[in-house]
């Protein structure tokens, strides 16, 4: 059980716009500590994809974004490609007692 | 640049005790706010972060396996040690060294990634 949520799978057609959710609480996402998206290509290890909630490092491309609201933070992809079928994860830093580093549980995007 | 790999046994039995080692370049561990950090991946499942040393020696570690891990750094041989006790085939899993960059407190991202090594429980 993550302690962020993330749905299971999404997917899109090409040129498609998809946006993936990570639902959190007070105590991470909603403690106003950044979120981070990362993308994880078959058989690879993660890439990190958005930092400080909607920072792009070096190189990824703008048609990644992402945002944060409350307690939940939500990543979209435009123009959807072939190369972007992945697992996406998101990450928060969480000030309880049970949590420190924490992931939700990955999205498996299809394109189909 | 920064490259991070890991080494280790790929098959323990179970009980039996886990060490492995990240080995590091581009980057030192005394430098202020970096630290180094294990996320594991059973097959076909998430992401779990297990545990995060930093410049200074300070260790966190994921609650629920608080009590079976040890990190520990040795800042002249660019290596991270991770031991795991106890191990059991849930532990089974893709175990990834990951860079921390200088970061102020209070937020944790990782952004290198050693390519991980499988790590097979069974007797």
């Amino acid at each position: 059980q993550s302690v962020l949520t993330q749905p299971p799978s999404v997917s899109g057609a090409p040129g498609q716009r998809v946006t993936i959710s990570c639902a959190g609480s007070s105590s991470n996402i909603g403690a106003h500590f950044d979120v981070q998206w990362y993308q994880q290509l078959p058989g690879k290890a993660p890439k990190l994809l958005i930092y400080g909630n909607s920072n792009r490092p070096s190189g990824v491309p703008d048609r990644f974004s992402a945002s944060k609201s409350g307690t939940s933070a939500s990543l979209a992809i435009t123009g959807l490609q072939a190369e972007d079928e992945a697992d996406y994860y998101c990450q928060s830093y969480d000030s309880s007692l049970s949590a420190y580093v924490v992931f939700g549980g990955g999205t498996k995007l299809t394109v189909l | 640049q920064i490259t991070l790999k890991e080494s280790g046994p790929t098959l323990v039995k179970p009980t039996q005790t886990l060490t492995l080692t990240c080995t590091f370049s581009g980057f030192s561990l005394s430098t202020t706010r970096v630290g180094v950090g294990w996320i594991r991946q059973p097959p076909g499942k998430a992401l779990e972060w297990l545990a995060l040393i930093y410049w200074d020696d300070d260790r966190r570690y994921s609650p629920s396996l608080r009590n079976r891990l040890t990190i520990t750094k040795d800042t002249s041989k660019n290596q991270v040690l991770l031991t795991m006790t106890d191990m059991d085939p849930v532990d089974t899993a893709t175990y990834y060294c990951v860079h921390r960059p200088r970061l102020m407190t209070g937020t944790t991202y990782f952004d290198y990634w050693g390519q991980g090594t499988l790590v097979t429980v069974s007797s």
